[in-house]
């Protein structure tokens, strides 16, 4: 039973090239959340994706930042133009639930990106 | 702004102790509460929690939730070197979730 899969792992990027980190949620799960972790620092909440729409961005800088999760497909967060600050690891987590269920925060989690920005 | 906060940062103990680690909340329409260690890949679920005064067990972790109070304790009892990582809590609300900074248990031989 496959657990949330990332890749890829590790990702280097000069400043100003495009970063595309892919999700594939958990087997049944459709949907998918995007989380930045930096350095000394919790989990902040990115996005928040079911199939082909986008439920809620609140946590995604508004510009360069973008997420999709397609009809079929991993979901992909892209980063345009990065800069040294976007170096962290972002994780992607999947749930079955909405947002009617008690157990829609049951959320379980991908090993990671660590982009690293030079 | 919804905050979750930790304490300790940090904890260094010694094989066998028992350790109490706290997270307090203030998190919009307040729903659940969950515990996750990290080791050095993902965050793996541990506890949801949604409901006062009912203690969620699994093996030596065990956790409670204070909804009055807005808080939660998770312990681990006989702790092993094994029980090394980031303790994260995290509260769900109107967003998915908010995530305090954890804390890192440091378990010694």
């Amino acid at each position: 039973n496959a657990g949330v899969m990332q890749n890829p792992r590790h990702l280097v990027r000069r400043r100003g090239q495009e970063a595309r980190l892919r999700c594939s949620p958990m087997k049944g799960h459709s949907h998918v959340y995007w989380y930045r972790q930096l350095p000394e620092e919790g989990l902040k909440f990115m996005v928040y994706l079911q199939k082909e729409n986008i439920i809620d961005e609140s946590g995604m800088p508004k510009e360069r930042f973008s997420a999709e999760f397609p009809k079929e497909g991993p979901s992909i967060l892209r980063i345009q133009q990065v800069v040294r600050g976007d170096s962290a690891a972002y994780f992607c987590a999947s749930s079955s639930r909405t947002r009617s269920s008690r157990r829609y925060y049951e959320q379980y989690f991908g090993p990671g990106t660590r982009l690293t920005v030079t | 702004e919804d905050k979750v906060v930790q304490s300790p940062l940090s904890l260094v103990v010694h094989e066998g102790d028992t350790v109490t680690l706290n997270c307090s909340y203030e998190v919009t329409n307040f729903r659940s509460l969950l515990w996750y260690k990290q080791e050095k890949k993902a965050p793996t679920f541990l506890f949801m929690l949604t409901s006062s005064g009912i203690e969620k067990k699994s093996g030596r972790l065990s956790s409670i939730l204070d909804k009055k109070e807005l808080f939660s304790i998770l312990n681990i009892t006989a702790t092993q070197t094994g029980d090394s990582a980031i303790y994260l809590c995290a509260g769900g609300g109107n967003t998915p979730l908010v995530f305090g900074k954890g804390t890192r248990l440091s378990v010694i031989a």
